[in-house]
């Protein structure tokens, strides 16, 4: 099955800093998506974009289908924005079944 | 309401007991979806529902776990003798799922954090 790959595992970060988050994938996919998990543990949808560029705030995505990854951007961190970052694409004949990174751990530090 | 919702938040047990979680989909969602999120690990797919059928079954740990969803909506994930093996954060998401919506994003609840004692 495909495989789903984020760079890196843990980040630290000082508030203010900027960041990129890598999510490579093994096979071609239709559509791909970025998650938050606060430290609280809720799943928050960030971005769904199977190709492209989006920006939302802060943050911002890029998805290059034909070389397989995808990168989320995080300019300006604040502390709010630590937790757990997945990405997750469908699985390959099956467009339901997501399956996800094992994610990067980012800690924003005041 | 405007998103996945799903009940209990908590839920505390003694090893052995069965439990119901519950899920409400967001209105119109077709597909819905069961995950599971042991301390410290990603995602793991339980079972995946279209309408109130289940094409994919394969994620089940254990002829334990057993899912079913009436009326196209409202989906209970059961757990019969639990097990300490079982606690985790059990997520539910739901998605429009029909062949012309097939790349829609799945959208998740805030989940059912289980402790099994």
């Amino acid at each position: 099955g495909i495989q789903v790959e984020q760079s890196p595992p843990d980040l630290i970060l000082q508030e203010g800093a900027n960041s990129t988050l890598r999510c490579n994938f093994s096979d071609s996919v239709n559509n791909l998506q970025w998650f938050h998990q606060n430290p609280w543990g809720q799943l928050i949808n960030l971005f769904y974009i199977p190709s492209g560029t989006k920006q939302n705030g802060r943050l911002s995505a890029t998805t290059v289908a034909t070389e397989r990854y995808s990168l989320l951007y995080i300019s300006s961190s604040q502390t709010t924005d630590s937790g757990v970052y997945f990405c997750a694409v469908p699985n390959a004949g099956n467009n339901r079944k997501l399956i996800w990174g094992l994610g990067t751990s980012l800690a924003v530090n005041p | 309401g405007a998103g996945v919702s799903q009940s209990p938040s908590n839920k505390v047990t003694e090893k052995g007991k069965d439990v119901e979680l519950r899920c409400d989909p967001i209105s119109g969602h077709t597909a819905l979806y069961w995950y599971r999120q042991s301390l410290g690990q990603g995602l793991e797919f339980l079972i995946y529902f279209q309408g109130n059928s289940a094409p994919d079954k394969s994620g089940l740990p254990s002829d334990r776990f057993s899912a079913e969803r009436t009326g196209g909506s409202v989906s209970t994930l059961t757990i019969q003798r639990t097990q300490q093996e079982d606690s985790a954060v059990y997520l539910c998401a739901s998605s429009h799922g029909t062949s012309l919506y097939s790349n829609q994003p799945q959208h998740f609840g805030d989940g059912t954090r289980l402790s099994i004692l």
